[in-house]
């Protein structure tokens, strides 16, 4: 089955500077790649997506990067604002799931 | 729209007891879920149902069961609870498969048993 694993665990940034959240996964079959963002007491919410046919994709200050030969996906965050402290979760699909990473922890130092 | 509810919010319970967490979503939504999420650690999904009257296992459901009688309702059920289903329980829901679909979750439930 599918494994996704996610680094770091947590990431420290100044504020405005940019941050990388990357994660792997194991199924080859795998089409769908989820970020949700997850803030402090909060439930997780839908931040950005990439289907597998798709190499990159952006919204406003976030981007999502897939390779699919090397299977990995990335989330980039730009000009990190102290909004953007959270917990991120990645995700891969696999026998119509969502399999998902371990979370990194994302801090924006003032 | 309410979305996605949960109740209740907190809960205490002893080893051995049971109970029932409460979800509910008012999208007609025929996809939902229950998650656990353990300190640091990523969801784990427990059930899953994918209409009224269809329900399955997804990676950790020993010790749990559930029953989706409405397309609005997905209980959760706990018998004879054990300190390791402390966690927070999170219910979600999608309009269609979770492998091309936003879920949607509720605000969680807190359970810790002593």
């Amino acid at each position: 089955g599918e494994n996704v694993e996610q680094h770091p665990s947590t990431l420290s940034v100044q504020e405005g500077d940019s941050a990388v959240i990357k994660c792997t996964y194991s199924d080859s079959a795998s089409n769908y790649f989820p970020w949700y963002k997850q803030e402090l007491g909060k439930r997780p919410q839908l931040i950005i997506d990439i289907r597998s046919n798709v190499g990159e994709k952006k919204d406003q200050r976030i981007a999502v990067t897939l390779n699919k030969t090397a299977k990995h996906f990335s989330l980039h965050i730009t000009e990190t604002q102290p909004e953007d402290s959270a917990v991120y979760f990645c995700a891969g699909d696999s026998n119509y799931q969502l399999i998902w990473g371990a979370g990194t922890k994302l801090i924006i130092k003032p | 729209n309410a979305g996605v509810t949960q109740t209740p919010k907190f809960r205490i319970l002893k080893i051995g007891q049971s109970m029932t967490l409460q979800c509910t979503q008012d999208m007609n939504h025929n996809y939902m879920y229950w998650y656990r999420q353990d300190p640091g650690m990523g969801l784990k999904l427990i059930y899953y149902s994918v209409g009224a009257g269809i329900t399955d296992k997804g990676e950790v459901p020993n010790g749990y069961n559930v029953s989706r009688s409405t397309t609005e309702d997905f209980p959760l059920r706990l018998e004879l609870a054990a300190p390791s289903q402390t966690s927070v329980y999170f219910c979600a829901s999608s309009e269609g498969r979770p492998t091309y679909n936003e879920q949607f979750f509720g605000p969680g439930t807190r359970l810790t048993v002593l």
